[in-house]
């Protein structure tokens, strides 16, 4: 059970920056950490970063490093990722998953098209 | 970071088939290995854990098998709501969580 409900479609200049909402609901929030996982388009999966919600720590993929941020409202049960200065290659299908290593739920994605 | 390869990339198959993929790691993963399905224009689906722990109502023609750096996905009874884009994932490693580049199974 369970729902995670991802906020709207984002069109993005580049050098912008972009943030994403997913609200968890349907299932104890504390029991869970939360995870972030992309998709261009026509392509795979990319792992993007996870955040453990007892403590909000956070562990971030390399690549992102410096640009990728994701935060916690627990009072909201809601998490969100911040990508800055985006570049014609964020363009993507941003997905906020349930899990810190496999991910049984997932949201519905949020698509984030970057251009000029 | 782990690299997950996996093959084919694409493979036809009928109804009624088995099928199997492969998916390799660059370094032992023990076991820390899922597979997700997706659908076109679908959001992807928890299909097994741990190698071979079948996901809440996932079909029992769904199997996984593997050890070390060598695992696979069989379909048995390919059935029409089957084709689908199927893809590994290591998370052994927490710090860098890597999916394979997905296997295209088409009718």
């Amino acid at each position: 059970q369970g729902q995670l409900a991802q906020s709207g479609v984002e069109v993005k200049k580049p050098g912008a920056s972009v943030k994403v909402s997913c609200k968890a609901s349907g299932y104890t929030f504390f029991n869970h950490g939360l995870s972030w996982v992309r998709q261009a388009p026509g392509q795979g999966l990319e792992w993007m970063g996870r955040i453990a919600v007892n403590d909000g720590s956070t562990i971030y993929a390399q690549k992102l490093q410096g640009r990728f941020t994701m935060t916690l409202d627990t009072s909201a049960t809601t998490t969100y990722m911040e990508l800055r200065n985006l570049k014609s290659d964020d363009t993507a299908v941003y997905y906020c998953v349930r899990g810190l290593r496999d991910y049984d739920l997932w949201g519905q994605g949020t698509l984030i098209t970057v251009s000029s | 970071d782990i690299q997950m390869t996996q093959s084919p990339s694409s493979l036809s198959a009928s109804v009624g088939d088995r099928v199997i993929i492969s998916c390799r790691a660059s370094q032992a993963i023990f076991n820390s290995l899922a597979w997700y399905q997706q659908k076109p224009g679908k959001v992807p689906k928890l299909l097994i854990t741990a190698t071979s722990r079948l996901a809440s109502g996932v079909p029992s023609r769904f199997s996984g098998t593997g050890s070390g750096t060598e695992y696979t996905l069989s379909i048995s009874n390919l059935q029409p709501e089957d084709f689908a884009t199927y893809y590994c994932q290591q998370y052994y490693t927490t710090i860098e969580l890597t999916f394979g580049g997905g296997t295209k199974v088409e009718i």
